[in-house]
């Protein structure tokens, strides 16, 4: 059964650095997304993209945030200068579409560590 | 703007017993769509069920099923036979359909069943 994958897993950075948070949608999906969960928290919507543009955005994904889809398999978010309270687990979700009803599939996730 | 509430934070159930988890809804929103999903101490999140807020039947999936109350912006998930692989964190979660993408989720209730 296709899935979502993320990589890393786990991903420990210091304050400031920048890190790549990389995702592989599942192929044939059109609509991608990225979320995160704060420890104990409830998971926040970050972003949607669609045909290599940002549809939405929440709040929280200011100008620290970007995403892109490089090629034609891999989704990627990156996070300019970390701070602590970007701590959390990071969840990649892709759908076939966004326009009708049509389930998100997530990935696993990536637990980033600020430190 | 949304709102999901879930006011159960925590539950044990026996196995083969049902449970119900409790989900209302705040949207001014005519048209919606609701969701749940588990996560397991894994970490993953993985899709269970759908409700359009325009279907008149209620959503089953297996042993889940949807008890839609739309007048009183209700969306409680059944499982039937619990079982121990159950045991996990379960997420409400709704999206307008003129921002299908975009999942607000409702804060999780924990399941543990018991033998």
């Amino acid at each position: 059964e296709p899935e979502v994958t993320q990589t890393p897993s786990h991903q420990v950075t210091q304050m400031g650095q920048e890190v790549i948070l990389r995702c592989v949608p599942i192929s044939n999906h059109l609509y991608f997304y990225w979320y995160r969960q704060i420890l104990g928290q409830k998971v926040e919507f970050l972003v949607s993209f669609y045909n290599n543009e940002i549809s939405e955005k929440s709040e929280i994904f200011d100008d620290q945030f970007s995403v892109e889809r490089p090629d034609g398999s891999n989704f990627t978010l990156k996070i300019r200068s970390t701070k602590l309270e970007d701590s959390a687990m990071y969840f990649c979700a892709s759908s076939y579409s966004g326009t009708v009803p049509s389930e998100q599939y997530f990935g696993p996730g990536t637990r980033l560590t600020v430190t | 703007a949304q709102k999901i509430t879930q006011t159960q934070p925590g539950m044990f159930v026996q196995e083969k017993e049902a449970v119900t988890l409790d989900c209302t809804y705040d949207t001014s929103d005519q048209s919606y769509g609701l969701f749940w999903y588990k996560q397991p101490s894994s970490g993953e999140m993985i899709f269970l069920i759908y409700q359009g807020s325009y279907d008149e039947q209620n959503a089953t999936e297996g042993r889940y099923s949807l008890n839609f109350q739309k007048a009183r912006k209700s969306a409680n998930l059944v499982i039937s036979a619990s079982q121990l692989g159950d045991s996990a964190m379960y997420f409400c979660a709704m999206t307008p359909t003129d921002s299908w993408g975009k999942l607000q989720f409702g804060a999780g209730t924990q399941v543990v069943v018991t033998p």
